[in-house]
């Protein structure tokens, strides 16, 4: 089966730096995206892996391990707006338009 | 604006009813595709349509039929709707291949339209 793992809630403070993980247990891989939605907003885009390693933007970096099948997103310095769900995906490998999701962590950023 | 839009926002509907939601996109994308995210904000893939052809359909419920009249727009209609049909209903696009500087089928999501049956 098809299977993502992510940590339901998670809180940190303004200013701190907060990593949330992400595993995988899938058929095939073929690339993962990160992708962030506030309350009542849609899906908006992040990072996308598909070689193991960090790739940095900004205050945001992913990580990809593809033999442990693993993922983190890291925040640094946390501000109030990064309040908001995080939500991991892996592109299937057997349909490259068709991306499988993680249930998402909620963020909460605290004064 | 280049966008994905959806019509209605907002649709409050009774058991039995059925309704249509429109999706249209100006960013030039072959692809399209309709998500439903319940209350515990599972997005949940239904349908996927590449260039008007039907290519990911999930196990979803008949009363659900998408149509894609053109590349460009993806309706979703549905009949005899039910209190569990209530959630968001998400339209996004793709591209066949990467812009400079984006990730290969990036999808770009519509603000979504909040269903409630009573």
């Amino acid at each position: 089966g098809q299977n993502i793992d992510q940590p339901t809630e998670m809180t940190a403070t303004e200013g701190a730096i907060v990593q949330i993980n992400c595993t995988y247990q899938t058929s095939g891989f073929n690339g993962l995206f990160w992708y962030q939605q506030h309350a009542g907003e849609a899906p908006t885009f992040l990072s996308y892996n598909v070689l193991d390693g960090l790739e940095e933007k900004g205050r945001f970096s992913s990580f990809l391990s593809r033999s442990k099948g693993y993922s983190y997103l890291l925040l640094k310095e946390l501000q109030m707006k990064d309040s908001a769900s995080y939500l991991c995906a892996v592109r299937d490998a057997g349909n490259n338009r068709k991306l499988i999701w993680g249930l998402g962590t909620s963020l909460a950023v605290n004064p | 604006d280049t966008a994905v839009s959806q019509t209605p926002k907002y649709l409050v509907t009774q058991m039995g009813n059925d309704k249509s939601i429109k999706c249209e996109q100006n960013l030039g994308h072959d692809t399209m595709y309709w998500y439903k995210q319940d209350s515990k904000k599972f997005l949940k893939i239904m349908f996927s349509y590449n260039n008007k052809e039907l290519i990911i359909n999930e196990t979803v419920p008949n009363r659900f039929s998408p149509k894609s009249p053109d590349k460009a727009h993806l309706n979703l209609h549905i009949n005899s709707l039910e209190l569990g049909d209530s959630a968001v209903y998400f339209c996004a696009s793709s591209p066949l291949a990467p812009s400079s500087g984006r990730a290969p089928y990036e999808q770009y999501f519509g603000p979504g339209t909040r269903l409630t049956v009573t």
